[in-house]
C-alpha cells in the first residue's frame, strides 16, 4: 500500500502568517490526492480534491499543489479557526491511504 | 444539504461484535457510496471498506477482510458498519463518510457522520 508521510509534525505559527504542508508519497499518485481539516472533537472536513481543487464552500486562502509523490497545502494567511490537524489521502491506489497529519498550532 | 448522522458510543467486551448505523438523509442515498474510516486515540485515519448502495456492492481493505461487514439499507437510508472478533486495538472513533461523486467511487468524502466511539474493554 501506498505511505503518505507528512511534514513537519508540527507547525508553530501565529494568526496572519503562512502556512505550507506537505505530504509525500511512497510512490506516484499522479494527482488523486485530497487534503482534510480535523479539529478536536470533530469529523475531518473536505479542503482540497485532486491535489488542486478546493472543495464547496472552502475558503481562498487555501490552496493545494502537486503531482507525482510530492503535494503541498498551503494557507496563505491563518485565519484563528485554522488552527487544527491537516491530513492527506491518496486514491490512486487500492487501499486508499491517509498520512499521518500536520498540527498547525498557534505560537 | 446531505447529513449523515450516527448511532451511539459503545462499550463492548474483547471478542464480541459491534454494530454501527449511519443514518443519510437528503441527497441520492443509492448514488453516491458511503465508506467507513476509524481513528483510535490521538492517531491517524485509516479506511476500512465501502459500500455502493447502487450497485450493493461491498469492498473492503485487506486489513478487515473477514472480520468486516458494511450494508445498506435503502428504504431506511442506512449503511451499517459490523465489526467482529473485537481486541483492544480496535477501540476508536468510527465515521462514516460519503463519496464526493454521484454514480462512480472517486474515493473523497465531502460529509461525515459525527463518529462514533467504540471501547473495547474487559
Amino acid at each position: 500500500e501506498i505511505v503518505l508521510t507528512q511534514s513537519p509534525g508540527t507547525l508553530s505559527l501565529s494568526p496572519g502568517e503562512r502556512a505550507t504542508l506537505s505530504c509525500r508519497a511512497s510512490q506516484s499518485v499522479s494527482s488523486y490526492l485530497a487534503w482534510y481539516q480535523q479539529k478536536p472533537g470533530q469529523a475531518p472536513r473536505l479542503l482540497i480534491y485532486d491535489a488542486s481543487n478546493r472543495a464547496t464552500g472552502i475558503p481562498a486562502r487555501f490552496s493545494g499543489s502537486g503531482s507525482g509523490t510530492d503535494f503541498t497545502l498551503t494557507i496563505s494567511s491563518l485565519e484563528p479557526e485554522d488552527f487544527a490537524v491537516y491530513f492527506c489521502q491518496q486514491r490512486s491506489n487500492w487501499p486508499l491511504t491517509f498520512g499521518g497529519g500536520t498540527k498547525v498550532e498557534i505560537k | 444539504q446531505v447529513q449523515l448522522v450516527q448511532s451511539g458510543a459503545e462499550v463492548k467486551k474483547p471478542g464480541s461484535s459491534v454494530k454501527v448505523s449511519c443514518k443519510v438523509s437528503g441527497g441520492n442515498f443509492r448514488s453516491n457510496g458511503i465508506s467507513w474510516v476509524r481513528q483510535a486515540p490521538g492517531q491517524g485515519l485509516e479506511w476500512m471498506g465501502e459500500i455502493f448502495p447502487l450497485f450493493g456492492t461491498a469492498n473492503y481493505a485487506q486489513k478487515f477482510q473477514g472480520r468486516v461487514a458494511i450494508i445498506a439499507d435503502e428504504l431506511t437510508t442506512t449503511a451499517y458498519m459490523e465489526l467482529s472478533s473485537l481486541r483492544s486495538e480496535d477501540t476508536a472513533v468510527y465515521y462514516c463518510a460519503r463519496d464526493l461523486c454521484s454514480t462512480t467511487s472517486c474515493q473523497m468524502f465531502d460529509n461525515w457522520g459525527q463518529g462514533t466511539l467504540v471501547t473495547v474493554s474487559s
